[in-house]
């Protein structure tokens, strides 16, 4: 039963340029989470998202961030003219409420480095 | 002992002794607390969580103690293995609505000594 999949695991971009970045919850589960982790810090809420619809979206950014998740494939976020205060692990999480835990399971995490 | 670094604070146990993280949290309508283990490199790994209407919950090695009127978690480990050398946070969320996301406290970096 495979986990949160993220990719790619490592990106590097240059100043400027776009990052995208990808994850496939559980299977199962339709809802998605971002969070930024920046070093020895605690992860940061970014977007929470279902289906076709952002729930919440109050930790992100208001310019250059968005996210999506849609009917078909993996959640997307994306940062568009990266800059190097963007550099940080970011984490996709999902859960799925069909029981009692509102548990979310979180994938391996993507780390964005801007040079 | 624990001990409050440049970052993180820190906490250092010997194999096989228990040990006990500290977490204040920040929002008192929270009611759903989760404790996680990051290894370095990783994503967190759930390890056990609680609900407000609770306070202990016990896992395998693991409790969790919660007291709401100080807003405080511990987690307590039994019999530490170097396995469990990570960060550990505690995260809160306060249920219902279009609000289920976590807010993680700022972690422990736990170290056992062999």
């Amino acid at each position: 039963n495979a986990g949160v999949m993220q990719n790619p695991r490592h990106l590097v971009r240059r100043r400027g340029q776009e990052a995208r970045l990808r994850c496939s919850p559980m299977k199962g589960h339709s809802h998605v989470y971002w969070y930024r982790q920046l070093p020895e810090e605690g992860l940061k809420f970014m977007v929470y998202l279902q289906k076709e619809n952002i729930i919440d979206e109050s930790g992100m950014p208001k310019e250059r961030f968005s996210a999506e998740f849609p009917k078909e494939g993996p959640s997307i976020l994306r940062i568009q003219q990266v800059v190097r205060g963007d550099s940080a692990a970011y984490f996709c999480a999902s859960s799925d409420w069909a029981g009692s835990s509102y548990e979310q399971y979180f994938g391996p995490g993507t780390r964005l480095t801007v040079t | 002992g624990e001990s409050v670094g440049l970052h993180l604070p820190t906490l250092s146990v010997q194999e096989g002794d228990n040990s006990i993280i500290n977490c204040a949290y920040s929002n008192s309508a929270s009611d759903y607390f989760i404790w996680y283990k990051q290894e370095s490199g990783k994503g967190p790994q759930f390890i056990i969580d609680i609900r407000s209407n609770m306070d202990k919950r016990q896992g395998q090695r693991v409790t969790v103690l919660l007291n709401k009127t100080v807003k405080h978690l511990s987690l307590q480990i039994a019999a530490t293995q170097p396995g469990d050398s990570a960060v550990y946070f505690c995260a809160e969320m306060l249920r219902g609505g279009s609000n289920y996301k976590l807010t993680f406290g700022k972690g422990t970096l736990l170290t056992v000594n062999p």
